[in-house]
């Protein structure tokens, strides 16, 4: 299958600072990125939808100037936490699908990165 | 929209022991159903997946799940389980033939015990 890399896969950081969580498509060109939050022992919950080129798409309750989505590049997305707080603590999941109507239905998930803001 | 429903949140079973892990699903349109794996701070794997077809897919390591339309259900289910199969499981079902953006479960924790 395709490969999905998310990087890096853990970082702690200071209350107030921002933390930047990238989610690269290595062989395949994504139109869409999915950013979910995991809280532990629960599923996983969509933050936001991504096409290239496009601003972001924020489920509901889901503060976007808090959490900066960008899809620059067809094989590259970044979450930037911005004033990162405790309560952001938590494991975030990027995935990516190549695209099109029709196209590929099967999305590909980073191996997830574990933020703990101090 | 769509929704799933993972009936057990943990499921401890013996090694070699036969285990089922159940999924149910609410829509009001066709779908597309998926079960992934997840171990411990790890992403998400996909086990299986059923798009259109026979009923019955199966994973490349002995998992298998039967689509029942009737009954809304994509069960998971394996005749018999390993040490390594202990992880997280989660169902998904996205719309078929659209945007697919998959809804998940909350998971099912297999714990197989030796």
């Amino acid at each position: 299958g395709a490969v999905v890399s998310q990087h890096p896969s853990w970082v702690i950081c200071k209350s107030g600072t921002s933390v930047k969580i990238e989610c690269r498509s290595l062989d395949f060109q994504a139109t869409t990125m999915f950013w979910y939050r995991q809280f532990p022992k629960q599923s996983l919950m969509l933050m936001a939808t991504s096409n290239e080129g496009s601003k972001a798409t924020y489920e509901q309750g889901v503060e976007k100037d808090k959490f900066l989505i960008n899809h620059a590049s067809l094989t590259l997305s970044t979450l930037t936490v911005t004033s990162a707080h405790p309560e952001d603590s938590s494991f975030y999941i990027c995935s990516a699908r190549a695209g099109g109507t029709g196209g590929n239905t099967e999305a590909f998930f980073g191996q997830g990165t574990r933020l703990t803001v101090v | 929209a769509q929704s799933v429903t993972q009936l057990d949140s943990q499921v401890p079973v013996f090694e070699e022991a036969p285990v089922e892990l159940r999924c149910n699903y609410s829509s009001s349109v066709s779908v597309y159903l998926f079960w992934y794996v997840q171990y411990p701070n790890q992403g998400l794997q996909l086990l299986l997946k059923y798009l259109s077809g026979s009923t019955l897919v199966e994973s490349i390591n002995g998992f298998e799940a039967e689509f029942n339309k009737s009954q809304t259900s994509f069960h998971l289910r394996k005749p018999s389980v390993h040490i390594s199969d202990t992880a997280e499981y989660f169902c998904a079902v996205s719309e078929a033939g659209g945007s697919y953006i998959p809804t998940f479960g909350r998971g099912t924790s297999l714990i197989v015990h030796p």
